[in-house]
């Protein structure tokens, strides 16, 4: 059973350019969860998704970012006309459905702006 | 809303206990979780406590009290491998998102 997949592990983009991050959750897996860490800081809470639906989005910027998770393929989160401060790394997490315990997380991926 | 302290770096030497300290004020809450993250890897899960008490796990502990909005996280018999940041989570009471503190860079020394 392979882990959280997350890709691609690094992406550089130039400022005004789109960015789109992939995440495929752990087989049986239907609650994906995506944070984003700036260096030397913890997780902030971006999107909670499951499939085909927003569940809370309460952390996502109100411009520019958007998540998805069809009912088929991985979930996406996009950034659109990426600025420098949209540099961090992006970490994608799944859960199985009414789960209690944890949440496992993907290799993540670090988004440069150049 | 959720908030959610621990110190930002300890040090410890190789071979002793060391005590990792999360407070919280939270709206609700539904667990606290433990994870370990090296540098530029994945965050992977530690510890797990939802009801106040101490839960051990090999070198690793955790402990919680809930009136207190109080966990610790405690490894014994330090490696020089458990250099790493330790970051606290605090689940809502949906059982949805997890909130997580600043995270503690613990550096083991020899």
């Amino acid at each position: 059973n392979a882990g959280v997949m997350q890709n691609p592990r690094h992406l550089v983009r130039r400022r005004g350019q789109e960015a789109r991050l992939r995440c495929s959750p752990m087989k049986g897996h239907s609650h994906v969860y995506w944070y984003r860490q700036l260096p030397e800081e913890g997780l902030k809470f971006m999107v909670y998704l499951q499939k085909e639906n927003i569940i809370d989005e309460s952390g996502m910027p109100k411009e520019r970012f958007s998540a998805e998770f069809p009912k088929e393929g991985p979930s996406i989160l996009r950034i659109q006309q990426v600025v420098r401060g949209d540099s961090a790394a992006y970490f994608c997490a799944s859960s199985p459905p009414r789960s209690t315990t944890e949440a496992f997380f993907g290799q993540g991926t670090r988004l440069t702006v150049v | 809303g959720q908030n959610i302290d621990q110190p930002t770096e300890m040090t410890a030497t190789e071979g002793a206990i060391v005590q990792i300290n999360c407070t919280y004020q939270t709206s609700g809450f539904n667990g606290l979780f433990w994870y370990q993250q090296h540098a530029g890897e994945a965050p992977t899960f530690l510890s797990y406590n939802v009801l106040d008490g101490l839960e051990e796990k090999g070198r690793f502990s955790s402990f919680l009290s809930r009136s207190k909005g109080y966990s610790y996280l405690l490894l014994k018999e330090l490696q020089m491998k458990d250099s790493a940041s330790y970051l606290c989570a605090v689940r809502d009471r949906a059982g949805n998102m997890l909130t997580f503190g600043g995270g503690t860079r613990l550096m083991v020394k020899p």
